[in-house]
């Protein structure tokens, strides 16, 4: 275990539903983050959280919203998804790099598997 | 562009054999550079990180090199196992108050008996 758990492991939704995946960390890190995984692709950063405030949002359709209420929990919540948001998406967790450290590790949880039919 | 490129896409070899995964890297500015292992279906797992300064750092039988001159970085797997059979996905870190990093699209290990 990492210490980075999410909910649920897979999840099957049509396009006009709307769910939230729950990511939790008892690491004690400062930073949270989502990641979107296809098929055969690398890894593309969605969103980011500092000292719980949102720091970056790459390009990610309003469709996908997240909310990070504290910095133990990170939510991304899903309505009228389309087929091709089909995939693993990720949370990770770290410290911040603040100065004089250069290595923080990331820690991802297992993934939720998504399937939008 | 930043750019994390991995060769081969793919690798078959038997078990207990020896083999060498390859990644270059266009990235700036940069931090460190990661070896993350992922089992399908799971989130990646870190093996090593090194910083420019670092030229190879191991855990186990895996060893990382690093070469910030060509940007080039391998990541060797010694007398290999079954439960080695993953992806192993080469990360480079950008300088920044969080974790910036970029990822390669990863090399997809088969270890056969």
């Amino acid at each position: 275990e990492t210490g980075v758990t999410q909910t649920p492991r897979h999840l099957v939704m049509g396009m006009t539903n709307k769910k939230s995946l729950k990511c939790e960390q008892h690491l004690g890190h400062n930073a949270m983050y989502w990641y979107k995984q296809s098929a055969k692709k690398p890894l593309e950063l969605m969103f980011v959280y500092s000292l719980e405030e949102r720091v970056e949002n790459n390009s990610v359709p309003s469709r996908f919203s997240p909310e990070c209420p504290n910095s133990s929990h990170l939510f991304l919540h899903l309505h009228t998804l389309q087929p091709e948001d089909s995939a693993l998406y990720l949370c990770a967790s770290s410290h911040l790099i603040l100065r004089g450290r250069v290595n923080t590790e990331a820690f991802f949880g297992q993934g939720t598997r998504l399937t939008v039919v | 562009k930043n750019q994390v490129e991995q060769s081969p896409q793919s690798l078959i070899i038997l078990e207990g054999k020896n083999c060498t995964l390859q990644c270059n890297y266009t990235v700036s500015p940069f931090s460190n550079l990661r070896w993350y292992k992922q089992d399908t279906g799971r989130g990646p797992v870190s093996l090593t990180i090194m910083t420019f300064s670092e030229n190879t750092k191991s855990n186990g039988r895996y060893t990382a090199t690093l070469d910030a001159d060509t940007k080039q970085s391998s990541l060797h797997i010694t007398a290999s196992q079954l439960s080695d059979s993953a992806s192993y996905i080469c990360v480079v870190g950008l300088s920044g108050g969080y974790n910036k990093l970029i990822f390669g699209a990863g090399t997809r290990l088969a270890v056969h008996p």
